[in-house]
């Protein structure tokens, strides 16, 4: 258990209303991840935090935003959620010095927008 | 951006069999990473490999950092029912700062 909490774990909503899915770590880590799963598309990166405030893009990062005011919590937030946004989503910490590495995840949230 | 292709996509086997997968990629990578996930939950870390030529084994996974950095091998041996997952690739370049993961082998074992 690498003290990951993603809220909500179910979620469906419409076409066009405001989402935001929260990433809780009890482990004080630095860098905080945000992935996509989906069938024949393996993980892709969202955005990325690398401390309180600081937070970049990732491959995928268009629709979406993120908002880390305390290093335990990560938002993502989808301003106006369309059905391709259905997806699993998965938090990540990182426990290892450097960006990327050993990631832990947490359980994901199952997001349907009709 | 990097791509990784992993292969193959599925797999069934018998249990007691050994599995074999890979993963490759036009690009260099600097460390090689391998998860599985069990159905709806996250990845769990399997395997790190940070050198090339680097062989490491996690009781019956073993797995390899390719000698051209380019690929990586993960092996499971005497297969059993709890194998059963998605087992995901990824790789790191430090110098992009990301990781890239490939698309996932998802292993049946049947009893």
């Amino acid at each position: 258990d690498a003290g990951i909490t993603q809220s909500p774990r179910h979620k469906v909503t419409e076409t066009g209303t405001p989402v935001t899915l929260r990433c809780h770590q009890t482990e004080n880590h630095r860098y905080m991840y945000w992935y996509r799963q989906d069938p024949g598309h393996g993980l892709r990166l969202i955005h990325y935090s690398y401390g309180v405030k600081d937070t970049d893009k990732g491959e995928v990062s268009d629709g979406y935003s993120v908002s880390r005011s305390k290093t335990e919590d990560f938002l993502l937030t989808l301003e106006s959620a369309t059905s391709s946004q259905t997806s699993v989503y998965f938090c990540a910490i990182s426990r290892a010095t450097g960006i990327n590495e050993k990631l832990f995840f947490g359980s994901g949230t199952q997001l349907s927008v009709l | 951006g990097q791509q990784l292709n992993q292969s193959p996509q599925s797999m069934f086997i018998q249990e007691g069999e050994d599995v074999s997968m890979n993963c490759t990629s036009s690009s260099i990578f600097n460390t090689w990473l391998w998860y599985k996930q069990d159905p709806g939950e996250g990845p769990v870390l399997l395997i790190a490999l940070y050198k090339a030529g680097e062989l490491t084994s996690n009781g019956r996974l073993t797995a390899q950092f390719g000698i051209t950095r380019k690929d990586s091998f993960l092996n499971i041996s005497a297969s059993i029912p709890s194998d059963v997952g998605i087992y995901f690739c990824a790789g790191i370049n430090t110098n992009a700062g990301k990781s890239t993961f490939g698309d996932g082998t998802t292993l049946t074992v049947k009893p």
